[in-house]
């Protein structure tokens, strides 16, 4: 069964304060890894897909990457308004099998960033 | 309109009434998905239709019964829900052979009294 678990629960940061947040997780076969964003009330907001170890994305002033066992998301220089939780999740499994398209969620990190 | 819109936004509903969360996806996606998302939880798979063919019940009990009449549109009929059943629910859509992470609707906050 895949598992995915994110630390810390929350985390909370002063403007431009760069941090990191992490997502470990145990899979059969790896078919990607994603990170969302969600705002309170709404449905989380894709960010970024990983697919290999060794893998980097950026966007604005997030950085995503990916090794065997956990994803680190870097912000640098957070403004208030990226303050949200962010989910990981991975994907796994063959195609045709069951498990096939289904992504399992970490608990999520709940990020806070004060002006 | 575009994306996966849900309906409605929020929900206040008895134990013993009917309703039912409808889902619609723009995107041409073959895949959808039902979630929920409880305070302090991971989401939750409840349900995943691969083109129509429901694939995946994860021991969701019966009071929640998924519908899912073409890839665009989805539904959750609910009946005799409990007070534990409030929550966020959320659809999903994805296309499923390119192995592409999900589009999410905005979810329907349902409150059980």
């Amino acid at each position: 069964e895949d598992q995915v678990t994110q630390s810390p629960e929350a985390l909370r940061l002063q403007e431009g304060e760069s941090s990191s947040l992490n997502c470990s997780y145990t899979v059969s076969g790896l078919r990607g890894l994603f990170w969302y964003r969600q705002d309170p009330g709404k449905g989380p907001e894709f960010l970024f897909t990983l697919y290999s170890a060794g893998e980097e994305k950026e966007k604005e002033r997030l950085k995503a990457t990916l090794t065997k066992k956990e994803s680190f998301l870097h912000i640098t220089a957070p403004k208030p308004e990226d303050s949200a939780t962010y989910l990981c999740a991975v994907s796994s499994g063959s195609a045709g099998g069951t498990s096939y398209g289904k992504l399992t969620f970490g608990q999520g990190t709940i990020l806070t960033v004060h002006p | 309109e575009t994306g996966v819109t849900q309906t409605p936004r929020h929900l206040v509903m008895g134990m013993t009434n009917k309703k039912s969360l409808k889902c619609e996806q723009h995107l041409g996606h073959n895949a959808m998905y039902w979630y929920k998302q409880s305070a302090k939880k991971p989401l939750e798979l409840m349900f995943v239709y691969n083109f129509k063919e429901q694939t995946e019940n994860n021991s969701v009990p019966s009071r929640f019964s998924p519908e899912c009449p073409n890839s665009s549109h989805l539904f959750l009929h609910l009946h005799t829900l409990q007070p534990e059943d409030s929550a966020l629910y959320l659809c999903a859509s994805s296309q499923v052979a390119q192995g592409y992470g999900y589009t999410f609707g905005s979810g329907t906050r349902l409150t059980v009294v």
